[in-house]
């Protein structure tokens, strides 16, 4: 019961490009959490931004986060080698405490 | 200590073995969970338990049995399991309610023949 679609589902850049990806979702949520897994890895949660909130920082990270339109993006500024790794938005519905996921994008961040 | 640790790291098993995975936290977060994910795809969820008791289960067969003995420590038990259910199994904890974040251990890569 994946609740999201994320795009693009691969994305390949250069060291010190920005990277953008994008998250929809269906329902309303109370929150939008994105997490970072690298390849066969558990996930490490990123940033969460609450309903209520339009934008979000953490270091080279921002996050935005439109309701109206059920979508989220991710922008990774200035990035590193060491970005590469598989991104998931998950979402948090206003009718139960379940974690739903997007599929994920995965970026790839060449040196 | 903001870690959630998880052994083994993997698992080879027949069809007609018993295993069982193990998680543990030490972070007194009162809510743990299941996920099992396959390759390229989002981690699905399986199990959760709230203040030691199981509060949700995704329809998982019952070959898949999970155990919450205390606080720190959650458990899932495989009985007869199918090539089909090889997956990373993933164990995730959170504090408070479920509008927090939760975090993971770095998973058990089980693979059934």
């Amino acid at each position: 019961s994946q609740q999201g679609e994320e795009d693009p589902q691969a994305l390949s850049i250069q060291e010190g490009e920005n990277a953008t990806m994008n998250c929809s979702y269906k329902t309303s949520i109370n929150n939008l959490q994105w997490y970072r897994q690298n390849s066969g890895r558990g996930l490490v949660h990123l940033i969460l931004i609450r309903s209520n909130e339009r934008e979000k920082h953490s270091g080279r990270l921002r996050v935005t986060l439109d309701t109206s339109k059920k979508s989220s993006s991710l922008l990774i500024t200035a990035s590193r080698a060491a970005d590469t790794a598989s991104y998931f938005c998950a979402t948090v519905s206003t009718h139960g405490g379940k974690l739903i996921f997007g599929q994920g994008t995965e970026l790839s961040v060449k040196p | 200590d903001t870690e959630v640790t998880q052994t083994p790291k993997h698992l080879v098993m027949g069809m007609t073995n018993k295993k069982s995975l193990k998680c543990e936290q030490h972070m007194g977060h009162r809510a743990m969970y299941w996920y099992k994910q396959k390759a390229k795809k989002p981690p699905e969820l399986m199990f959760v338990y709230s203040y030691e008791k199981l509060s949700i289960n995704e329809s998982v067969p019952s070959r898949f049995s999970p155990e919450c003995p205390n606080s720190s420590l959650l458990n899932l038990h495989l009985h007869a399991l199918q090539p089909e259910d090889s997956a990373l199994y993933l164990c995730a904890s959170r504090e408070g309610t479920s509008l927090y974040e939760q975090y993971f251990g770095p998973g058990t890569r089980l693979t059934v023949t």
